[in-house]
């Protein structure tokens, strides 16, 4: 199986323009989230999903907004770039079992001027 | 606030040597801990989890959880060039839910030297 999937594997934007970040998961797990890593801060939460249907904010989501019309894909929509959303995106899926485990996908490398 | 730190390192040990990892966490009513290995320009990949007071091993992996302390640790026996990479610890910060939200530390990064 692919796992998580990631789209695109890098973009440079300008700032104001409009992105989506797109991820797909073929593990039918039901929650997915959304984080971005920068340079000394480590992994930050921008957005989750529990199931299809639902979402919640995490740390830092102001700037983000996410949907989830199934239980496969989480988009990321960024309404209008800022260069302080330069960072690496990544997605990341649990099957909320147990420890719920979560395994991530390859990531987006953003750069917004 | 969910805190989770790291030492910040790097952290540089010869090749076949023990290294060791550790976190601290400042919610104590966490319950699952878990360990990633990030090689640079790469995601997360999962290596270790640990929810329960003691020693957990798997193969050249050992953590370790401290819950009165808030602590776990991540040892790396017989360390390898290979397992040069950021060890990121992470906290679950979801009790008894079907979500698994992380936090996690800054990581430490690793090199080990041949």
């Amino acid at each position: 199986t692919a796992g998580i999937t990631q789209a695109p594997t890098s973009q440079i934007l300008a700032a104001g323009r409009s992105m989506t970040l797109r991820c797909t998961q073929d593990m039918r797990h039901n929650a997915m989230y959304w984080y971005r890593q920068d340079l000394g801060l480590g992994l930050r939460l921008i957005h989750y999903s529990n199931t299809a249907g639902t979402t919640g904010k995490g740390e830092v989501p102001d700037g983000y907004s996410v949907s989830r019309a199934n239980t496969d894909d989480f988009p990321l929509t960024l309404a209008s770039a800022v260069p302080s959303q330069t960072s690496v995106y990544f997605c990341a899926s649990s099957d909320g079992t147990g420890l719920n485990e979560q395994f991530f996908g390859p990531g987006t490398r953003l750069t917004v001027l | 606030q969910k805190e989770v730190e790291q030492n910040s390192g790097p952290l540089s040990v010869p090749e076949g040597a023990i290294a060791s990892l550790n976190c601290t966490y400042s919610d104590r009513g966490s319950q699952s801990f878990f360990w990633y290995r990030q090689y640079s320009g790469k995601s997360p990949e999962l290596i270790m989890f640990i929810y329960s007071n003691g020693d957990k091993e798997d193969g050249r992996f050992t953590a370790q959880l401290n819950k009165a302390s808030q602590y776990v640790s991540l040892l790396i026996r017989d360390s390898q060039p290979s397992d040069s990479a950021t060890y990121l610890c992470a906290v679950n910060a979801d009790r008894g839910s079907t979500l698994g939200r992380l936090y996690f530390g800054r990581g430490t990064q690793l090199t080990v030297w041949p």
